[in-house]
Protein backbone atom coordinates (compact mmCIF):
# COMPACT_ATOMS: atom_id res chain seq x y z
CA UNK A 1 0.00 0.00 0.00
CA UNK A 2 0.95 3.47 0.29
CA UNK A 3 3.55 4.82 2.61
CA UNK A 4 5.69 7.78 2.87
CA UNK A 5 8.97 7.87 4.91
CA UNK A 6 9.88 11.34 7.15
CA UNK A 7 12.73 12.03 8.37
CA UNK A 8 13.82 13.59 10.68
CA UNK A 9 10.81 13.57 13.69
CA UNK A 10 12.54 16.52 15.57
CA UNK A 11 14.42 19.06 14.18
CA UNK A 12 16.19 22.02 16.29
CA UNK A 13 17.72 25.00 14.54
CA UNK A 14 19.29 28.34 15.96
CA UNK A 15 17.30 31.20 14.60
CA UNK A 16 18.34 32.00 11.12
CA UNK A 17 19.97 28.70 10.44
CA UNK A 18 18.55 26.13 7.51
CA UNK A 19 16.51 23.46 7.76
CA UNK A 20 15.83 20.23 5.75
CA UNK A 21 12.83 17.59 6.27
CA UNK A 22 12.85 14.60 3.92
CA UNK A 23 10.47 12.35 2.72
CA UNK A 24 10.60 9.03 0.29
CA UNK A 25 7.29 7.64 -1.04
CA UNK A 26 6.47 4.18 -2.01
CA UNK A 27 3.87 4.84 -4.94
CA UNK A 28 5.19 5.63 -8.47
CA UNK A 29 2.17 6.99 -9.95
CA UNK A 30 2.40 9.56 -6.92
CA UNK A 31 1.95 13.38 -9.25
CA UNK A 32 1.46 15.69 -6.22
CA UNK A 33 3.29 16.37 -2.80
CA UNK A 34 2.47 19.11 -0.55
CA UNK A 35 3.77 20.11 2.67
CA UNK A 36 1.40 21.38 5.56
CA UNK A 37 2.60 22.89 8.76
CA UNK A 38 0.78 22.23 11.92
CA UNK A 39 0.96 24.39 14.75
CA UNK A 40 -0.33 22.71 18.65
CA UNK A 41 -4.23 22.73 17.98
CA UNK A 42 -4.61 23.96 14.44
CA UNK A 43 -5.43 23.11 10.82
CA UNK A 44 -3.06 21.82 9.07
CA UNK A 45 -1.65 24.53 7.12
CA UNK A 46 -0.73 23.58 3.66
CA UNK A 47 2.84 25.93 2.77
CA UNK A 48 4.15 24.84 -0.68
CA UNK A 49 3.09 21.72 -3.27
CA UNK A 50 4.96 20.62 -6.10
CA UNK A 51 3.63 17.96 -8.58
CA UNK A 52 5.50 15.46 -10.78
CA UNK A 53 6.54 17.54 -13.98
CA UNK A 54 8.02 19.50 -11.59
CA UNK A 55 12.13 19.10 -9.93
CA UNK A 56 11.79 22.56 -7.69
CA UNK A 57 9.38 25.26 -6.40
CA UNK A 58 10.20 28.14 -4.12
CA UNK A 59 8.31 30.41 -2.50
CA UNK A 60 10.38 33.23 -0.47
CA UNK A 61 12.07 31.19 2.37
CA UNK A 62 10.19 28.35 1.62
CA UNK A 63 11.17 25.43 -1.36
CA UNK A 64 10.60 22.25 -2.35
CA UNK A 65 12.70 20.08 -4.27
CA UNK A 66 11.13 16.74 -5.89
CA UNK A 67 13.40 13.66 -7.70
CA UNK A 68 10.95 11.27 -8.76
CA UNK A 69 14.00 8.65 -9.57
CA UNK A 70 14.21 7.93 -6.21
CA UNK A 71 10.78 9.10 -4.87
CA UNK A 72 12.46 11.85 -2.48
CA UNK A 73 10.92 15.23 -1.76
CA UNK A 74 11.84 17.50 0.42
CA UNK A 75 11.06 20.49 2.15
CA UNK A 76 13.78 23.45 2.85
CA UNK A 77 13.34 26.28 5.10
CA UNK A 78 16.02 28.95 5.05
CA UNK A 79 16.55 32.56 7.42
CA UNK A 80 14.42 30.13 9.79
CA UNK A 81 12.49 32.53 12.48
CA UNK A 82 11.08 31.60 15.79
CA UNK A 83 7.36 31.26 14.13
CA UNK A 84 8.72 28.30 11.85
CA UNK A 85 8.20 26.43 14.63
CA UNK A 86 5.84 23.68 14.58
CA UNK A 87 5.19 20.31 13.49
CA UNK A 88 5.54 20.06 9.52
CA UNK A 89 3.95 17.55 7.41
CA UNK A 90 4.83 15.95 3.48
CA UNK A 91 2.05 14.53 2.07
CA UNK A 92 1.36 12.30 -1.52
CA UNK A 93 -1.27 12.50 -3.46
CA UNK A 94 -2.05 9.20 -5.95
CA UNK A 95 -3.12 9.38 -9.57
CA UNK A 96 -6.20 6.51 -8.60
CA UNK A 97 -8.05 8.51 -6.38
CA UNK A 98 -8.02 12.04 -4.15
CA UNK A 99 -6.57 10.52 -0.98
CA UNK A 100 -3.28 12.47 0.83
CA UNK A 101 -1.12 10.04 2.42
CA UNK A 102 0.61 11.66 5.23
CA UNK A 103 4.46 11.06 7.05
CA UNK A 104 4.70 11.14 10.81
CA UNK A 105 6.02 14.93 10.89
CA UNK A 106 8.65 16.53 11.66
CA UNK A 107 9.08 18.56 15.12
CA UNK A 108 10.88 21.34 14.08
CA UNK A 109 11.73 23.96 17.12
CA UNK A 110 13.71 27.47 16.36
CA UNK A 111 16.01 28.41 18.70
CA UNK A 112 16.65 31.83 19.85
CA UNK B 1 -9.55 34.45 2.31
CA UNK B 2 -12.41 31.27 2.01
CA UNK B 3 -11.73 29.20 4.29
CA UNK B 4 -13.53 25.37 5.20
CA UNK B 5 -15.74 25.85 8.67
CA UNK B 6 -16.27 23.22 11.35
CA UNK B 7 -18.70 22.97 13.91
CA UNK B 8 -18.70 22.40 16.87
CA UNK B 9 -14.82 22.73 18.03
CA UNK B 10 -14.94 20.17 20.73
CA UNK B 11 -17.65 17.63 21.02
CA UNK B 12 -17.56 15.25 24.50
CA UNK B 13 -19.84 12.10 24.35
CA UNK B 14 -20.38 8.41 26.27
CA UNK B 15 -19.19 5.60 24.87
CA UNK B 16 -22.12 4.08 22.62
CA UNK B 17 -23.45 7.34 21.58
CA UNK B 18 -23.99 8.72 18.05
CA UNK B 19 -22.01 11.71 16.81
CA UNK B 20 -22.51 14.21 14.13
CA UNK B 21 -19.73 16.27 12.94
CA UNK B 22 -20.12 19.30 10.29
CA UNK B 23 -18.43 20.61 7.80
CA UNK B 24 -18.70 23.92 5.09
CA UNK B 25 -16.71 23.21 2.58
CA UNK B 26 -14.91 26.45 0.62
CA UNK B 27 -18.39 27.55 -1.93
CA UNK B 28 -16.63 26.65 -4.82
CA UNK B 29 -14.96 23.50 -4.05
CA UNK B 30 -16.10 20.03 -5.33
CA UNK B 31 -14.31 17.34 -3.48
CA UNK B 32 -14.84 16.96 0.46
CA UNK B 33 -12.86 15.12 2.53
CA UNK B 34 -12.58 13.62 6.36
CA UNK B 35 -9.22 13.07 7.69
CA UNK B 36 -8.52 12.17 11.82
CA UNK B 37 -5.85 12.64 13.85
CA UNK B 38 -5.43 10.92 17.08
CA UNK B 39 -3.05 13.03 19.53
CA UNK B 40 0.26 13.05 18.70
CA UNK B 41 0.06 11.07 15.53
CA UNK B 42 -0.34 11.71 11.78
CA UNK B 43 -2.77 12.46 9.63
CA UNK B 44 -5.09 9.83 8.42
CA UNK B 45 -7.58 9.62 4.97
CA UNK B 46 -10.87 8.32 5.99
CA UNK B 47 -13.14 9.13 2.58
CA UNK B 48 -13.67 11.42 0.06
CA UNK B 49 -17.00 12.05 -1.77
CA UNK B 50 -17.48 14.03 -5.01
CA UNK B 51 -21.12 14.31 -6.88
CA UNK B 52 -23.27 13.29 -3.77
CA UNK B 53 -21.34 10.25 -3.16
CA UNK B 54 -18.02 8.61 -1.51
CA UNK B 55 -15.41 8.08 -4.41
CA UNK B 56 -13.04 6.94 -2.29
CA UNK B 57 -12.66 5.58 1.55
CA UNK B 58 -9.59 4.02 3.66
CA UNK B 59 -10.15 0.88 6.06
CA UNK B 60 -10.67 2.81 8.77
CA UNK B 61 -14.02 4.20 7.13
CA UNK B 62 -15.85 1.19 8.26
CA UNK B 63 -20.13 0.72 9.04
CA UNK B 64 -19.98 2.79 12.10
CA UNK B 65 -19.20 5.98 9.72
CA UNK B 66 -20.97 7.64 7.01
CA UNK B 67 -21.13 10.93 5.01
CA UNK B 68 -23.66 12.89 3.71
CA UNK B 69 -24.06 16.24 2.16
CA UNK B 70 -27.97 16.97 3.44
CA UNK B 71 -28.23 20.22 1.43
CA UNK B 72 -25.83 22.77 -0.97
CA UNK B 73 -23.08 23.57 2.46
CA UNK B 74 -22.99 21.06 4.60
CA UNK B 75 -21.09 18.05 4.82
CA UNK B 76 -21.16 15.84 7.60
CA UNK B 77 -19.51 12.64 9.28
CA UNK B 78 -21.30 10.76 11.06
CA UNK B 79 -20.23 8.33 13.74
CA UNK B 80 -22.70 5.65 15.12
CA UNK B 81 -22.17 3.62 18.30
CA UNK B 82 -18.74 5.58 19.38
CA UNK B 83 -15.86 3.89 20.89
CA UNK B 84 -13.07 4.91 23.11
CA UNK B 85 -10.97 4.66 20.64
CA UNK B 86 -12.94 7.32 18.35
CA UNK B 87 -11.70 10.05 20.24
CA UNK B 88 -9.31 12.24 18.01
CA UNK B 89 -9.30 15.26 15.91
CA UNK B 90 -11.93 15.16 12.83
CA UNK B 91 -10.43 17.69 10.10
CA UNK B 92 -13.00 18.16 7.19
CA UNK B 93 -10.89 19.56 3.79
CA UNK B 94 -12.44 20.64 0.90
CA UNK B 95 -10.40 21.13 -3.06
CA UNK B 96 -11.28 22.90 -5.76
CA UNK B 97 -11.64 20.76 -8.80
CA UNK B 98 -12.14 17.08 -9.64
CA UNK B 99 -9.25 14.80 -10.52
CA UNK B 100 -5.45 14.53 -8.62
CA UNK B 101 -3.73 17.10 -7.59
CA UNK B 102 -5.72 19.91 -6.35
CA UNK B 103 -4.53 21.48 -2.79
CA UNK B 104 -7.01 20.59 -0.65
CA UNK B 105 -7.93 22.96 2.27
CA UNK B 106 -8.46 22.22 5.58
CA UNK B 107 -10.82 23.04 8.55
CA UNK B 108 -9.80 23.72 12.02
CA UNK B 109 -10.98 20.60 13.38
CA UNK B 110 -13.77 18.97 15.76
CA UNK B 111 -11.71 17.52 18.87
CA UNK B 112 -13.83 14.66 19.84
CA UNK B 113 -13.58 12.90 22.99
CA UNK B 114 -15.37 9.67 23.95
CA UNK B 115 -15.53 8.90 27.46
Amino acid sequence: GENVEQHPSTLSVQEGDSAVIKCTYSDSASNYFPWYKQELGKRPQLIIDIRSNVGEKKDQRIAVTLNKTAKHFSLHITETQPEDSAVYFCAFHTGGGNKLTFGTGTQLKVEL
Amino acid sequence: EPEVTQTPSHQVTQMGQEVILRCVPISNHLYFYWYRQILGQKVEFLVSFYNNEISEKSEIFDDQFSVERPDGSNFTLKIRSTKLEDSAMYFCASSEEAGGSQPQHFGDGTRLSIL
